[in-house]
């Protein structure tokens, strides 16, 4: 079964439009939650690490934030230049790799 | 300092032809990993390498996948023979890796992208 799941698949705003991305994971012994940004023809880019609920981490314009079931992050006036596919991924104390999800992929307008 | 580097980046090969692809990752990094990424999906772990021994290799195809990391640093996956289902980007990342399945930050390459005809 899907142990990462992220939504929406898509997701489009205009520009200073502010808007929050979903992850959402069924394993348990979390230790630790990724989001990277992965443009178009290029590997993912890592954005934050998350180890525990409660968690906040922020960059710029973006803030992810842990719970114990999910994870969200959070763009506030968001510009064109943020435009790219957003992926969460985990690892956990079952199984030692890291397993993403499939990603948001996220147009902003200007 | 430099980032993890790959060739070729693009690759088109007719079913049945074998491919290789090759690593550089980033200097004084242990841990060197393999993803596979179909598209609309994300990347999916094929293998990983702490200096040059395997660490996890459960999810190679390994009648058709192998890799190798000589001396710890640089690594190749080849393909042989490719099947339609290979065409992905195939991603190599590398990290400081101290411990074999330590949560350290995962940094990608470019991919190389494989299409089978």
């Amino acid at each position: 079964e899907d142990q990462v799941t992220q939504s929406p698949e898509a997701l489009r705003l205009q520009e200073g439009e502010s808007s929050s991305l979903n992850c959402s994971y069924t394993v348990s012994g979390l230790r630790g939650l990724f989001w990277y940004r992965q443009d178009p023809g290029k590997g993912p880019e890592f954005l934050f690490t998350l180890y525990s609920a409660g968690e906040e981490k922020e960059k710029e314009r973006l803030k992810a934030t842990l719970t114990k079931k999910e994870s969200f992050l959070h763009i506030t006036a968001p510009k064109p230049e943020d435009s790219a596919t957003y992926l969460c991924a985990v690892q956990a104390r079952v199984f030692n790799d890291m397993r993403f999800g499939a990603g948001t992929r996220l147009t902003v307008k200007p | 300092e430099a980032g993890v580097a790959q060739s070729p980046r693009y690759k088109i090969i007719e079913k049945r032809q074998s491919v290789a692809f090759w690593c550089n990752p980033i200097s004084g990094h242990a841990t060197l990993y393999w993803y596979q990424q179909i598209l609309g999906q994300g990347p999916k772990l094929l293998i990983q390498f702490q200096n040059n021994g395997v660490v996890d290799d459960s999810q190679l195809p390994k009648d058709r996948f192998s890799a190798e990391r000589l001396k710890g640093v640089d690594s190749t996956l080849k393909i042989q023979p490719a099947k339609l289902e290979d065409s992905a980007v195939y991603l190599c990342a590398s990290s400081r890796g101290g411990l074999a399945h330590s949560t350290d930050t995962q940094y990608f390459g470019p991919g190389t992208r494989l299409t089978v005809l």
